[in-house]
Parts: structure tokens; C-alpha cells; sequence
């Protein structure tokens, strides 16, 4: 089955930038989601087809996604970003949805 | 206001079947580019995608729980149940139902119901 790869957490200090990867076999190939979860709540859609934005969501949030690695982008992380993110794709060869692993962001 | 609500038991006893509802708002079962999927969350672990149905009643299971698992629609009542055969302790997780583009990403997402299987 089709496994995507993220690393546990990522820390960033206030006004940095975090990069949140996400690896899987030619993921390049396939439109990618990224989700972001605050303790206690439901996800929420922050990036959609690798890099679209839903209305509400920040500019500071966008995606590219090319060969084996897709990564989210946080420009001028706030305190409110502390959260974790979650990417996902669909593996159309077996007709399933396949979540990343998680990774926790830290603002420092 | 797009919205849906799990609702079902908080607690299930192991070898039972447990059985959820979510209830849609704000859009259409019917709607040829909406799906409903279920995925659940362990605590503090991570998401895990179980299963999607569409308007055109369209399925699709998680493959290593499809043995133990079926959705179905009501259109008429705006309700997506899902149904888990032979809980066990380690099915205990949060349950969330979410709209599904046909383009496959999840939004928006239910409050999620958190289920706890113990005997």
C-alpha cells in the first residue's frame, strides 16, 4: 500500500519559516492535501490539489509537491500556527486515501 | 453552512458492532461531486482513513478493515452510517465524518465522536 512520510515535528521561531514534508514514491504524480489540527478539534483544509488555497486561509500557507516529496510552507509562523499537520492523497490504483504521519509544529 | 455531526455510542463493549452516524447539512447527498467519508484518530496518533461512499453510491473501504466495515446512505434523511463489526480495544479512537470533493480532499469536517471500547 502506498505509505507517505512525514517527519515528527518541526520547531520555528516566531516570524521564520517552517517546511513540512511529506515523502512518498512519486508523489509528483499526485494531487496532494494538507490538513492542519489544533488540540481538541477537528482538521481543517489549509492546501488543496498541492498548492490552492481554501477561502480563509491565510497566504502564509502554500504547497508545491514535485518527484517523491510534496512540502507545505508556513512564511511568518505566529503563535497560532502550533498545530499538527497532516498531509493526503489519493491512491487511485487501489481507490483508498492515504493520510502522512503527522508532524506536531512547535513555535518556539 | 456546510456542516455534519457523528453521532453514536461512547462506549462499545469488545466482539460488538458499532454503528455511526453522520448527519449532513448545507449540501446534498445526491450532490454528483460530494462524497461523505469516515476516518478516525486514536489518541495521539494519527489519522487513519477508513471509508467513502458518493451520491452514486459508489464505495470504497480502507484495506485492512474492509472485512469489518460498510457504508451506506440515506438520502432522505441527509445520514452516512458506518458500521464496524468485532471492536476491539484498539479501534478506541475519535470518529470524524467529512465531505469529500470527487477531487478526494476533505472539507469541511465534523466535531468528531470519540469512542472507547472496553468491557
Amino acid at each position: 500500500s502506498y505509505v507517505l512520510t512525514q517527519p515528527p515535528s518541526v520547531s520555528v521561531a516566531p516570524g521564520k519559516t517552517a517546511r513540512i514534508t511529506c515523502g512518498g514514491n512519486n508523489i509528483g504524480s499526485k494531487s496532494v492535501h494538507w490538513y492542519q489540527q489544533k488540540p481538541g478539534q477537528a482538521p481543517v483544509l489549509v492546501i488543496y490539489y498541492d498548492s490552492d488555497r481554501p477561502s480563509g486561509i491565510p497566504e502564509r500557507f502554500s504547497g508545491s509537491n514535485s518527484g517523491n516529496t510534496a512540502t507545505l510552507t508556513i512564511s511568518r509562523v505566529e503563535a497560532g500556527d502550533e498545530a499538527d499537520y497532516y498531509c493526503q492523497v489519493w491512491d487511485s490504483s487501489s481507490d483508498i486515501e492515504v493520510f502522512g504521519t503527522g508532524t506536531k509544529v512547535t513555535v518556539l | 453552512q456546510v456542516t455534519l455531526k457523528e453521532s453514536g455510542p461512547v462506549l462499545v463493549k469488545p466482539t460488538e458492532t458499532l454503528t455511526l452516524t453522520c448527519t449532513v447539512s448545507g449540501f446534498s447527498l445526491s450532490n454528483a461531486r460530494m462524497g461523505v467519508s469516515w476516518i478516525r484518530q486514536p489518541p495521539g496518533k494519527a489519522l487513519e482513513w477508513l471509508a467513502h461512499i458518493f451520491s452514486n453510491d459508489e464505495k470504497s473501504y480502507s484495506t485492512s478493515l474492509k472485512s469489518r466495515l460498510t457504508i451506506s446512505k440515506d438520502t432522505s434523511k441527509s445520514q452516512v452510517v458506518l458500521t464496524m463489526t468485532n471492536m476491539d480495544p484498539v479501534d478506541t479512537a475519535t470518529y470524524y465524518c467529512a465531505r469529500m470533493e470527487v477531487s478526494r480532499w476533505f472539507d469541511p469536517w465534523g466535531q468528531g465522536t470519540l469512542v472507547t471500547v472496553s468491557s
